[in-house]
């Protein structure tokens, strides 16, 4: 079974600052891993994702996520926040080998920043 | 990136009706489609999987019959809830799974908020 922790309900930074915003996951196999971002009231959005290669993954926005194996990791960073990147944040993972199975998400956590 | 749309945004409607929730991929061909929904301030719950030409998949403590899927090309999906009613109100999301290549990726639809009265 897939499954993905975000540990933190909420994460409070000030602007300019750099950010973390924590994920854990557990597969059978090898992951595929996902960060998706969701503005009120509104869809998802793909930030970036890791497949294979790379440990450390680029994506939208100045974002980016570091895959470590061994702390079954992928925690989503980004060296300067903005107020704008205030949102609600959701990890999510599948399994490489397990067919026609679709994402897993955690339960995702709300980004303050703080001007 | 891939596109996917929704129709309608947000409806609200009676306790009762039934309503058509619209998904389409509309620069790519989506052989799998899931739909979602969301409660407030909650996860992304998977409701079930869509597989055009087939019947859907349906997660646990979803029920087919009141939530009908429809698959019907490879661009369009549609799910109908059934003589809804106010536990109904959700924001329901699909989503569309490309595959080209060695690269798999799940892109989402801006989401209905479906509101029943």
């Amino acid at each position: 079974a897939q499954s993905v922790a975000q540990p933190e309900d909420q994460v409070n930074v000030a602007e300019g600052n750099p950010l973390t915003v924590k994920c854990t996951y557990s597969v059978s196999g090898n992951p595929y891993l996902f960060w998706y971002v969701q503005y009120p009231n509104r869809g998802l959005q793909f930030l970036l994702k890791y497949i294979t290669g790379d440990n450390l993954v680029k994506g939208s926005y100045g974002f980016e996520a570091e895959f470590n194996k061994s702390q079954t990791s992928f925690h989503l960073k980004k060296p300067s926040a903005l107020v704008s990147d205030s949102a609600l944040y959701f990890c999510a993972v599948r399994d490489r080998e397990s067919g026609n199975t679709p994402l897993v998400f955690g339960k995702g956590t709300r980004l303050s920043v703080i001007a | 990136g891939a596109v996917v749309s929704q129709h309608p945004s947000r409806v609200i409607c009676k306790s009762g009706t039934s309503v058509k929730i619209e998904c389409r991929s509309l620069d790519f061909q989506a052989t799998t489609m899931f739909w979602y929904r969301q409660f407030p301030k909650q996860s992304l719950m998977l409701m079930a999987t869509s597989n055009e030409g087939s019947k859907a998949t349906y997660e646990q403590g979803v029920e087919k019959d009141k939530f009908l899927i429809n698959h019907a090309s490879l661009t369009l999906s549609t799910l109908t809830v059934t003589s809804a009613h106010p536990e109904d109100s959700s924001f329901y999301i699909c989503s569309a799974r490309v595959q080209r290549g060695r690269t798999d990726t799940q892109y989402f639809g801006p989401g209905t908020r479906l509101t029943v009265l």
